[in-house]
């Protein structure tokens, strides 16, 4: 099955604005995490949101999470130039001890100066 | 900041070679991990490591793929005979003993088979 599925595949806004990406999943789960690519780059570890929370924030970015639609939202405020990068969902699956991550194929997000 | 590294970040072999890939984990960290990314896909997991043994693998990681830990620092990855399909970004991670998920990635090692 199909686990951390983003949307939109690609995002495109000017420099202040907001910029929100979604991700959904299938399986029941102990965490989701955000995590960020800069082109041809190592993953960066943006925010991790248990599965009893509904909310959290850090910095400019706030994660929401709803078990009950099996979804998450990524919001990132006053963007800039260097948010510039691919955005990926992943989830780590309820039941599993090894913390496998599953990720989902990312969003581009491209923030015009 | 502590920080994975990994080895080389680049390399470039012929089909049915062998390759080994180095990452050197954060010092004190006690879970390692290796994903990979083929070009435009999504980061995939390939094993999980834990107290000197593999905890979990996926089916990619056939008998092709192995890892060792031979000593107190470094991480290895290595494929035998390596295919085209091989072809891909490498990550290694890893994660500490407070287990709060979240891992901590190395730049990759960008293998490509020819």
């Amino acid at each position: 099955s199909q686990q951390g599925e983003e949307d939109p595949q690609a995002l495109s806004i000017q420099e202040g604005e907001n910029a929100t990406m979604n991700c959904s999943y299938k399986t029941s789960i102990n965490n989701l995490q955000w995590y960020r690519q800069n082109s041809g780059r190592g993953l960066v570890h943006l925010i991790l949101i248990r599965s009893n929370e509904r909310e959290k924030h850090s910095g400019r970015l706030r994660v929401t999470l709803d078990t009950s639609k099996k979804s998450s939202s990524l919001l990132i405020t006053a963007s800039r130039a260097a948010d510039t990068a691919s955005y990926f969902c992943a989830t780590d699956g309820r039941g599993g001890s090894n913390y496998k991550l599953t990720f989902g194929k990312g969003t581009l997000l491209t923030v015009n100066p | 900041e502590p920080e994975v590294t990994q080895t080389p970040s680049h390399q470039v072999t012929q089909m049915g070679q062998e390759v080994i890939l180095h990452c050197v984990p954060i010092s004190n960290h006690l879970y390692f991990y290796w994903y990979r990314q083929i070009l435009g896909q999504k980061v995939e997991f390939l094993v999980s490591f834990y107290n000197n043994e593999i905890s979990e693998k996926s089916e990619i990681f056939d008998d092709q793929f192995s890892v060792e830990r031979p000593d107190g620092s470094n991480f290895t990855l290595k494929i035998r005979s390596t295919k085209l399909e091989d072809s891909a970004m490498y990550f290694c991670a890893s994660m500490g003993s407070g287990r709060t998920g979240e891992l901590f990635f190395g730049e990759g090692s960008r293998l490509t088979v020819l």
